[in-house]
């Protein structure tokens, strides 16, 4: 089964101008999370889809949004971006059946994204 | 590959030897706590779990201790090798209707020497 992909892997960009990201969860998973991985703040969250729905969200300003598809694939779009956006942004995608048990997240391999 | 962290702590540990990696976490209401490995270029992978009800949970080669009195959670590796090396970092999950939410730490890197 294929793992959780995400592209583009790499991306520069400057200040002002936005970004798209796109995630493709492993086949058969409805959840797909986002968190953001900078070396002194570690993985933040971003926010949570499930089934089109966001679910959760995290504690970041509203440039930072997100969608999910019908085929549960996730895009986060990130607007007028600033120099502080520069991180690894990881996707994470799970079964999420609910219940008192938690459902495995699986990672991407995250996309590096440089603002100039 | 990019790196995860440049600034993290750095735990160095002679090959074959014993590793111990440290967690401390916040929310004493968390349900489940969680050992990710990251290596250099790639996306966070599960190791080991706990529930919070447990103290000790063994895997192979790895070891995951809980101390719930003093909110502190360990990774034991045994027999430390070269492909250990990588950033591990704790993860706390907390149960809430309808979703889970994670909050990870800031991680230790684990260099092993030849």
């Amino acid at each position: 089964k294929a793992g959780v992909t995400q592209t583009p892997r790499y991306l520069i960009k400057t200040r002002g101008q936005q970004v798209t990201l796109s995630c493709s969860p492993i086949s058969g998973h409805r959840s797909v999370s986002w968190y953001q991985q900078t070396p002194g703040q570690g993985l933040q969250f971003l926010f949570e889809y499930f089934s089109e729905t966001q679910r959760n969200k995290g504690n970041f300003p509203g440039r930072f949004s997100g969608r999910q598809f019908s085929n549960s694939r996730s895009e986060m779009n990130v607007s007028t971006l600033e120099l502080g956006d520069s991180a690894l942004y990881l996707c994470a995608s799970s079964l999420s059946r609910g219940g008192r048990q938690y459902n495995e997240q699986f990672f991407g391999p995250g996309t590096r994204l440089t603002v100039l | 590959g990019e790196s995860v962290g440049l600034h993290l702590p750095t735990l160095s540990v002679q090959e074959g030897d014993n590793s111990i990696i440290n967690c401390a976490y916040s929310n004493s209401a968390s349900d489940y706590f969680i050992w990710y490995k990251q290596e250099s270029g790639k996306g966070p992978q599960f190791i080991i779990d706990i529930r919070s009800n447990m103290d000790k949970r063994q895997g192979q080669r790895v070891t995951v201790l809980l101390n719930k009195t003093v909110k502190h959670l360990s990774l034991q590796i045994a027999a430390t090798q070269p492909g250990d090396s990588a950033v591990y970092f704790c993860a706390e999950i907390g149960l809430h209707p309808g979703t889970y939410k994670y909050i990870f730490g800031t991680g230790t890197r684990l260099k092993v020497l030849a």
